[in-house]
């Protein structure tokens, strides 16, 4: 069965902290993408990377920078953690020559304090 | 203008009964589409893609796409309680970006026993 894996389920940090979050797929994708997901807001694309050390900005980059060192491997890091970054994140990845739909994994619920 | 829109609802629908979710996108040159469901509390599962005009039919689940309108549909035939989530219309960017997959909002349903 094919995964995203999201190291974190549910995660407290304080404000000021460098926060990072991991992502790992198996499905040898190249595409992975972070979104963060907010009531009333929907899902907002953070960084995308289509191939490994390369990534680029979505729609909210401020705040955000990612890793990809592996194929397999992505990760956001907050470099320095703020209460308007409390909510949902998600990883998901994909196919690069076409979408087939993304495959997310379970999830990163982020509070800051 | 949105470049997904859907109705946030709630759409409120009978168990039994056929729910129809709806959604326009802005892009003429987007090729793929799909339908996402979404748990509260869990992350998107990818229910339904489809690629060409007409009607895609999977189970109880039938996705409709006319690229003409611009606009995607689902269809829930027998409706079930285990069916009420927020449903995600997603459509592929365009160019450079084609792997990027744009979401709408979402539609919340709730089956009613």
């Amino acid at each position: 069965d094919v995964k995203v894996t999201q190291s974190s389920r549910y995660l407290v940090k304080r404000t000021g902290e460098k926060v990072f979050l991991e992502c790992v797929q198996d499905m040898d994708h190249e595409n992975m993408f972070w979104y963060r997901q907010d009531p009333g807001l929907g899902l907002r694309l953070i960084y995308f990377s289509y191939d490994v050390k390369m990534k680029e900005k979505g729609d909210i980059p401020e705040g955000y920078s990612v890793s990809r060192e592996k194929k397999e491997r992505f990760s956001l890091i907050l470099e320095s953690a703020s209460t308007n970054q409390t909510s949902m994140y998600l990883c998901a990845s994909s196919l690069f020559d076409r979408p087939y739909g993304y495959t997310f994994g379970s999830g990163t619920r982020l509070t800051v304090v | 203008q949105k470049e997904v829109e859907q109705n946030s609802g709630p759409l409120s629908v009978p168990e039994g009964a056929i729910a129809s979710l709806n959604c326009t996108y802005s892009d003429r040159g987007s090729q793929s589409f799909f339908w996402y469901r979404q748990y509260s509390g869990k992350s998107p599962e990818l229910i339904m893609s489809i690629y060409s005009n007409g009607d895609k039919e999977d189970g109880r689940f039938t996705a409709q796409l006319n690229k003409a309108s611009q606009y995607v549909s689902l269809l829930i035939r027998d409706s079930q309680p285990s069916d009420s989530a927020t449903y995600l219309c997603a459509v592929n960017g365009r160019g450079s970006s084609a792997s990027k997959i744009i979401f709408g909002s979402g539609t919340r349903l709730s089956i009613r026993p």
